[in-house]
């Protein structure tokens, strides 16, 4: 069973549209984090959340983490070709503090945004 | 750019081998971590070291093994390697004394094949 569960796997919209994908848990978090990973690197960080209910935006996307902190929601407003890549959230793997774990990875949503 | 890199972005060898794969981190980084991605598995932890000493497990097979070095640059050994063995490898570094945050930051990565 994994941790984080990422819908939908896939997704191709058209330049323009709006979208939302989703991380769920059955576990409670006290922060996660979002990542995009484009073909042939490494992921990079987008945001962390960490107070449930908490929105953060970052220019067309907005980020919020649910009100129980065991899920969150990305959305794109207005979806340009630069976004397509794989979103990955994440949370801490290990119980000890400071950010000394490695983090657990959902599979991600494959996004494609067609001109 | 991250800032992290790793060497070599490419490597094709056969079962049974052995690699090794290296790994700068962030200027000032003392964590680093090791993860690798494949379509089945997705991105998973597999080792950190935080200053030249292990400091969390992962999902790392018993053929496989890490080290960090007094200069903090890490190398991961893969031994007896498998056909399944082939992924992509990230490092990820973290923890620069004074950060507040738990961001890791990914290199790009070595293609692993085996044949």
């Amino acid at each position: 069973t994994q941790l984080l569960e990422q819908s939908p796997q896939f997704l191709s919209i058209q330049e323009g549209e709006n979208l939302t994908v989703y991380c769920n848990s059955s576990s409670v978090f006290s922060s996660l984090q979002w990542y995009r990973q484009e073909p042939g690197e490494g992921p990079v960080l987008l945001v962390t959340v960490v107070t449930g209910g908490e929105v953060k935006k970052l220019k067309r996307l907005t980020f919020q983490f649910g009100d129980a902190r065991k899920d969150s929601s990305l959305h794109i407003t207005a979806a340009q070709p630069g976004d397509t890549g794989l979103y990955l959230c994440a949370v801490k793997a290990g119980r000890s503090g400071g950010g000394a774990d490695g983090l657990t990875f959902g599979k991600g949503t494959h996004l494609i945004i067609q001109p | 750019d991250s800032g992290v890199t790793q060497t070599p972005k490419h490597l094709i060898t056969a079962t049974g081998q052995r690699v090794t794969l290296r790994c700068s981190p962030r200027s000032g980084d003392l964590s680093v971590y090791w993860y690798q991605q494949s379509l089945d598995q997705g991105l998973q932890f597999l080792i950190q070291y935080y200053n030249g000493e292990e400091r969390a497990k992962g999902n790392i097979l018993e053929r496989f093994s890490a080290q960090q070095f007094p200069d903090l640059h890490s190398e991961l050994n893969l031994s007896s390697l498998e056909l399944g063995d082939s992924a992509l490898y990230f490092c990820a570094s973290s923890g620069t004394p004074g950060s507040s945050s738990y961001e890791q930051y990914f290199g790009p990565g070595t293609r692993l094949t085996v044949t």
